[in-house]
Parts: structure tokens; C-alpha cells; sequence
């Protein structure tokens, strides 16, 4: 059974740092593309990175491109996401999330989210 | 960026009705698109994908039709567990975008 738990959500103040973890199991992590997702309080989802099995192809939502950077480390068949310079609009429940194959962009495995809050 | 706009932003149904959903592209995007269910406090799941493929385990009651820019999700009869809110969301490029989502709620 693929299983994905997220970890590392809290409390920052804006300009404070976070660094978001997801554990994954049931699959073979090292074969598949990554992703973050966001939900901010009465919103919908908004995609936020992604990173292939291997690392070499690394994508950004431009809303967080400079400041954040996803990672992975296969040994451990773990996702991590480190945020910086957090401001008030990244509040939101963060994702770990699955590619469905190589070739689309959908996520067909979620985790069940980490809230993140940012406030002084 | 492709823009995602699904209509209605809310619906009330009835167990048994049936639904749809419809989802707009702001350029096309073929068949690269999928459509997710989330509930309050729950992982998202997903129902359709390449417009019109049911994910495995995903009931036979819904369906994804549509290409180009105009798309649709029906569900031909409504289940208590099927109140929840709908994204749908491109898949034509690695810029995922999602639609606002339709909340579904009982009648």
C-alpha cells in the first residue's frame, strides 16, 4: 500500500524558516517524480515543486522560486521541502503528492498534509 | 500559465441525482487533464485522468469527458460519500494548475 506522511509543519514567523518532510512507502520512491502542493485557508490547491526520481529535473511555482527548495534522498525514501523567507501567504496545508507516471503530470497518491502558519 | 476555471463554484444535490461538473482551459490542452476529490481533512484523491480514464478503484459512477478547452465530470448517481469538493487540473505541462473547485453538498 503507497503511503505518504508529511511532518515539519508549525508555527513561523514571517521571514522565519521551515523545513517540511514526507515519508514515503509501498513503492519503489526512487522511480517516480515528487511533488508539493498547497492548500491556503479557504482556497484551492496550488501546486509548489516537483523533482524527479533522480534529482537532475527540478521545477518551481513561480510564487515560491527563490525561496523554497525541494529535495529527496532515496536512501531514506524520503521528500523534503525547505522554506524560507516565509511570509503570511504561505499559510496553507502542504502535500506530499506522487506522479502517476513519467509522462503526465498528475498525482495519484497524496499525503494527508502538514499545516504550515505563519504569523507573528 | 494555463488558466483552469470550473463551473459551478458550488452545487446542492440529492443522493441519487445526477451531476456535472464542467472545467474550462484558458488555451488547449488536449486530453491532459485530471479531475481529484478532497474532503475536509483528507488526502486528495484521484477519480480521472487524460480527461476520460478512470483511476483504478475509482467507482464507475464517475466520468471525465472532453478535449481542447471545454471538459467534464459526471457522476451518474449520487453517493452520501460522494459529497466533497471537485478540482480538476492540467496536466499538459509541469506548471500544474488546478481549478478553483466545486463544492458539492447535499441537498
Amino acid at each position: 500500500e503507497v503511503q505518504l506522511v508529511e511532518s515539519g509543519g508549525g508555527l513561523v514567523q514571517p521571514g522565519g524558516s521551515l523545513r517540511l518532510s514526507c515519508a514515503a512507502s509501498g513503492f519503489t520512491f526512487s522511480t517516480y517524480t515528487m511533488n508539493w502542493v498547497r492548500q491556503a485557508p479557504g482556497k484551492g490547491l496550488e501546486w509548489v515543486s516537483s523533482i524527479s526520481g533522480t534529482s537532475t529535473t527540478i521545477y518551481y511555482a513561480d510564487s515560491v522560486k527563490g525561496r523554497f527548495t525541494i529535495s529527496r534522498d532515496n536512501a531514506k525514501n524520503s521528500l523534503y521541502l525547505q522554506m524560507n523567507s516565509l511570509r503570511d501567504e504561505d499559510t496553507a496545508v502542504y502535500y506530499c503528492a506522487r506522479d502517476r507516471d513519467g509522462t503526465s503530470y498528475v498525482f495519484d497518491y497524496w499525503g494527508q498534509g502538514t499545516l504550515v502558519t505563519v504569523s507573528s | 500559465d494555463i488558466q483552469m476555471t470550473q463551473s459551478p463554484s458550488s452545487v446542492s444535490a440529492s443522493v441519487g441525482d445526477r451531476v456535472t461538473i464542467t472545467c474550462r482551459a484558458s488555451q488547449g490542452i488536449s486530453s491532459w487533464l485530471a479531475w481529484y476529490q478532497h474532503k475536509p481533512g483528507k488526502a486528495p484523491k484521484l477519480l480521472i485522468y487524460a480527461a476520460s480514464s478512470l483511476q483504478s478503484g475509482v467507482p464507475s459512477r464517475f466520468s471525465g469527458s472532453g478535449s481542447g478547452t471545454d471538459f467534464t465530470l459526471t457522476i451518474s448517481s449520487l453517493q452520501p460519500e460522494d459529497f466533497a469538493t471537485y478540482y480538476c487540473q492540467q496536466s499538459n505541462s509541469f506548471h500544474r494548475t488546478f481549478g478553483q473547485g466545486t463544492k458539492l453538498e447535499i441537498k
